[in-house]
């Protein structure tokens, strides 16, 4: 249990276009899920939070134009990239909180990233 | 807003030997979850061990473990009987209760040494 299906895994775009990353929970209902942006070598940065049905919400410093989420069902939420440039190349992961599956008790569980690359 | 710190950025240990990670937080929460999350070359993160303010007992998982010191605001790794698998980075987190949002150290990169 407890898979979260992230694709693609890699993508390679040109610079003005648009990107759109999919977070899906396979095996549960996702009541929120999070975007999380990577760069090479360092820490995992929050962007926004997502709830079923509402608007996400935003850390501050992050473009809500530029990256746009939608959470339209309890197992699918996407990040778009908007007219994407170089600057916006990333490893972007997507958790989702669901139910508890394990001994640990978390409910918290990550996809496999995608890593974005702009020319 | 809380922060969590980890001071080393690298860490080298010898196949079958054990090595302790650092990290500390800053919160004003009474209520909160740890983490230590490890993020091997696939860039997959995995949850290693996790950590609830209230207990006073520290979280042990097979040859990890921590040491939760709640009042110095510390929570180090401790990985025993490293193996080769052990490489990767690790991350220390923090998330207070009722929120799934986490906030995330740097990071510390583990090599093994066979």
């Amino acid at each position: 249990g407890a898979v979260v299906s992230q694709h693609p895994s890699w993508v390679i775009c040109k610079s003005g276009t648009s990107v759109k990353i999919e977070c899906r929970s396979l095996d549960f209902q996702a009541t929120t899920m999070f975007w999380y942006r990577q760069f090479p070598k360092q820490s995992l940065m929050l962007m926004a939070t997502s709830n079923e049905g509402s608007k996400a919400t935003y850390e501050q410093g992050v473009e809500k134009d530029k990256f746009l989420i939608n959470h339209a069902s309890l197992t699918l939420s996407t990040l778009t990239v908007t007219s994407a440039h170089p600057e916006d190349s990333s490893f972007y992961i997507c958790s989702a909180r669901g139910q508890s599956f394990f001994a640990t008790n978390e409910k918290l569980f990550f996809g496999s990233g995608t890593q974005l690359s702009v020319l | 807003a809380q922060t969590v710190t980890q001071s080393q950025p690298e860490m080298s240990v010898q196949e079958a030997e054990t090595v302790t990670l650092s990290c500390t937080y800053d919160t004003s929460e009474s209520d909160y979850y740890l983490f230590w999350y490890k993020q091997p070359p696939s860039r997959q993160m995995i949850l290693v061990i996790r950590q609830e303010a209230y207990k006073q007992q520290n979280a042990t998982e097979n040859r990890f473990s921590v040491n939760f010191q709640k009042a110095a605001k510390s929570f180090s790794l401790k990985i025993s009987d490293s193996q080769l698998g052990d490489a990767a980075m690790y991350f220390c987190a923090y998330r207070i209760t009722n929120d799934y949002k986490l906030s995330f150290g740097a990071g510390t990169t583990v090599t093994v040494r066979a």
